[in-house]
């Protein structure tokens, strides 16, 4: 069965601290990964994406890895901001018969405090 | 939020009524999605159409429809006969054909059953 495992669940920092998310997927045949932010209350947005190729890829503060080979991902957030609390989504698209299939990891919620 | 509109924001309905969730897009994307999110947990799929007047259930199907006669509207019906219908709902659209489009989401539309 396709899993996303994100660790930790829940996350507490002081402000301009760093952090990092990690997840974990057993998705089987592998497409690409994504990151998304979703603030309370609101839709998720994409942060990143990577494929099998890629194993950095940054988007400002925050910079997510890929091990294609352990199946393990993480994103880094560099000097946290009020702003950056939220829930981090991972997100990996399976290939299938007719198309593709998105597996919702359960999220990591962060709380950036002052 | 992209160019994905949802309505209403909150939700409150009585049990044993239908009511229906509205999801507008001016991305020119073909395909559309309905999720449900519930603390603590991932998103889950309900329905999503690749093209008008085509729609295809999706991991949570049971007491909800939808109906897709315009590309740019996906309205989700909640009926009676879910058992459990308070949560977060998202609307989503993406551009077909790539599992590396990203799906943009909805600001979501929060139902409470009283």
């Amino acid at each position: 069965k396709n899993q996303v495992e994100q660790s930790p669940q829940s996350l507490i920092i002081l402000e301009g601290k760093n952090c990092t998310l990690q997840c974990n997927y057993t998705v089987s045949p592998f497409s690409n990964l994504r990151w998304y932010k979703q603030d309370t209350g609101r839709g998720p947005v994409s942060l990143t994406i990577m494929t099998f190729s890629e194993n950095t890829k940054s988007n400002g503060r925050y910079t997510a890895t890929l091990d294609a080979d352990t199946k393990q991902s993480s994103l880094h957030i560099t000097a946290s901001q009020l702003s950056d609390s939220a829930s981090y989504i991972c997100v990996v698209s399976a290939r299938s018969n007719s198309g593709y299939a998105l597996n919702f990891g359960k999220g990591t919620s962060l709380l950036v405090t002052p | 939020d992209g160019g994905i509109t949802q309505s209403p924001k909150y939700l409150f309905r009585k049990e044993g009524q239908n009511v229906t969730l509205s999801c507008e897009q001016n991305l020119n994307h073909d395909a559309m999605y309905w999720y449900r999110q519930d603390p603590g947990q991932g998103l889950r799929l309900i329905y999503y159409s690749q093209i008008v007047n085509d729609f295809q259930k999706g991991d949570i199907a049971e007491g909800y429809s939808v109906s897709r006669e315009k590309k740019e509207s996906f309205p989700l019906t909640v009926t009676s006969a879910q058992k459990n219908p308070t949560a977060f709902y998202l609307c989503a659209s993406t551009a077909s054909g790539s599992s590396y489009n990203e799906q943009f989401f909805g600001p979501g539309t929060r139902l409470t059953v009283l």
